[in-house]
């Protein structure tokens, strides 16, 4: 399968323990995105890659949240110090090169369900 | 700033019947729009897109979406509706930096 893929699937911690998930994009895609999805509503974006210089963090971004892709390839979402409003899922797509930033489709993986208990 | 609204948090139809789901926008400048379906425990998938041009854009499984630029909308359709279509529909529009995204409508398709 070459589509978005995601680790883990699911994640249960306790509060104000570290979490790291990754994502694994479409391989020939350069863009890649991080969104957060709760219960009843739509994705909200989190941050933006174009290979690996991250261009865009949405201010749901606080400061117990960074995101790293180092070599331009897979990424990686890591919450410091995790609160209970931290539970959702936690969504990454990828997209394509060669359209223009606003037209192009997004491709999203499985996503990461988070539980801060 | 860009938004979309989805003014049915569910909508239901009967197997073999015509679905609509409904979708408006609010743009300054030219609407991007998407269309994305969601089944349980996975993740967003694309139905289909409108860029520009023609104003009824057709997308993947059959579906299709009218947009409509003097009501500002961009209702998603299908002739006929089949139990499996039952999921999350997410109708977003892409501003410069990220997708925005609407609520959501559950579709629920009675066999």
């Amino acid at each position: 399968d070459t589509g978005v893929s995601q680790n883990p699937r699911h994640k249960i911690t306790k509060r104000g323990q570290n979490v790291t998930f990754r994502c694994d994009p479409i391989s020939e895609h350069n863009r890649l995105y991080w969104y957060r999805q709760t219960l009843g509503q739509g994705p909200e974006f989190l941050t933006y890659f174009q290979n690996e210089a991250q261009l865009e963090k949405s201010r749901l971004l606080s400061d117990r949240f960074s995101a790293e892709r180092p070599k331009g390839s897979f990424s990686t979402l890591e919450i410091q110090r995790t609160e209970q409003g931290d539970s959702a899922m936690y969504l990454c797509a990828s997209s394509p090169s060669g359209l223009g930033r606003s037209t192009d489709t997004q491709y999203f993986g499985p996503g990461t369900r988070l539980t801060v208990l | 700033a860009q938004s979309v609204a989805q003014p049915e948090d569910q909508v239901n139809v009967a197997e073999g019947n015509p679905l609509t789901v409904k979708c408006t926008y609010s743009v300054s400048g030219n609407p991007y729009l998407f269309w994305y379906v969601q089944y349980p425990n996975r993740g967003l998938q694309f139905l289909l897109k409108y860029i520009t041009g023609d104003n009824l854009v057709k997308g993947s499984y059959g579906f299709e979406a009218e947009f409509n630029k003097s009501q500002t909308s961009f209702h998603l359709k299908k002739p006929s509706a089949l139990v499996s279509y039952s999921a999350l529909y997410f109708c977003a529009v892409r501003d410069l930096s990220d997708m925005r995204f609407g609520a959501g409508t559950r579709l629920t398709v009675n066999p």
